[in-house]
C-alpha cells in the first residue's frame, strides 16, 4: 500500500529565503505525486503534480519539486518566501490500478517571519 | 469554468442525529471523492464514487455512506453522529488519475 511521510511538521523561514518541505513516499506502482496547500479555513488547492513525465515538476506560485526515485522522495522547494506562502502543505500520492484513492501525508506547517 | 460545489458550508448537529452533506463536481468529471480532515487523524479517505458505482472505500464505519446521481453530484451521509464526527469534509472531483480539485469543504460541528 502507498504511503507518505512528510519529514516536518513545521518549518519556519524569513520572507526571502528559500523554501523546503520533504517528503518521502512509499509506492507499488509507479506513483502520482502531488503537493497540495491548505490556507486556514480554505479548501486544498493543487501546487503541482508528477505523473512519471519530467522528474523536475513546476507548479504554481514558483514552487517546484524533485521526483527522485532512487531515494523515494518529492520534496517541494521555492527559492524565495513570501508572507502570503504561510499556509499547510500536504504531499499526497495516488494509489493507481484504476482506483483514485489519495493517500495523504500529516502536513507541514509553514510560517514566514517577516 | 465552475469549480466544486459542497454545501453547506457550515453545519452544527446534535449527536445521533444524522447529517446529508453534497457535492457537485466540475462538469465532466465522473469521479467524486470524499475525505474527511481532523486535527488528530489528518486527512482520511472516505469513499469514491464514478458513474454511479462506489469504487473504492476507506476504513470508516457503516454510519457513513454516500451515493452518485446521473449527472454526477454525490451526496454522503453520517448517521447517529457522533462527537468524533466533528470535522472539515472535503470532495474532491476528477477526470483522470492525474487531476483532483477539490471543493471549499464542509465543516461539521457535532454538539
Amino acid at each position: 500500500a502507498q504511503s507518505v511521510t512528510q519529514l516536518d511538521s513545521h518549518v519556519s523561514v524569513s520572507e526571502g529565503t528559500p523554501v523546503l518541505l520533504r517528503c518521502n513516499y512509499s509506492s507499488s506502482y509507479s506513483p502520482s505525486l502531488f503537493w497540495y496547500v491548505q490556507h486556514p479555513n480554505k479548501g486544498l488547492q493543487l501546487l503541482l503534480k508528477y505523473t512519471s513525465a519530467a522528474t523536475l515538476v513546476k507548479g504554481i506560485n514558483g514552487f517546484e519539486a524533485e521526483f527522485k526515485k532512487s531515494e523515494t522522495s518529492f520534496h517541494l522547494t521555492k527559492p524565495s518566501a513570501h508572507m502570503s506562502d504561510a499556509a499547510e502543505y500536504f504531499c499526497v500520492v495516488s494509489e493507481q490500478g484504476g482506483s483514485e484513492k489519495l493517500v495523504f501525508g500529516k502536513g507541514t506547517k509553514l510560517t514566514v517571519n517577516p | 469554468k465552475a469549480g466544486v460545489t459542497q454545501t453547506p458550508r457550515y453545519l452544527i448537529k446534535t449527536r445521533g442525529q444524522q447529517v446529508t452533506l453534497s457535492c457537485s463536481p466540475i462538469s465532466g468529471h465522473r469521479s467524486v471523492s470524499w475525505y474527511q480532515q481532523t486535527p488528530g487523524q489528518g486527512l482520511q479517505f472516505l469513499f469514491e464514487y464514478f458513474s454511479e458505482t462506489q469504487r473504492n472505500k476507506g476504513n470508516f464505519p457503516g454510519r457513513f455512506s454516500g451515493r452518485q446521481f446521473s449527472n454526477s453530484r454525490s451526496e454522503m451521509n453520517v448517521s447517529t453522529l457522533e462527537l468524533g464526527d466533528s470535522a472539515l469534509y472535503l470532495c474532491a472531483s476528477s477526470n483522470g488519475p492525474h487531476g483532483y480539485t477539490f471543493g471549499s469543504g464542509t465543516r461539521l460541528t457535532v454538539v
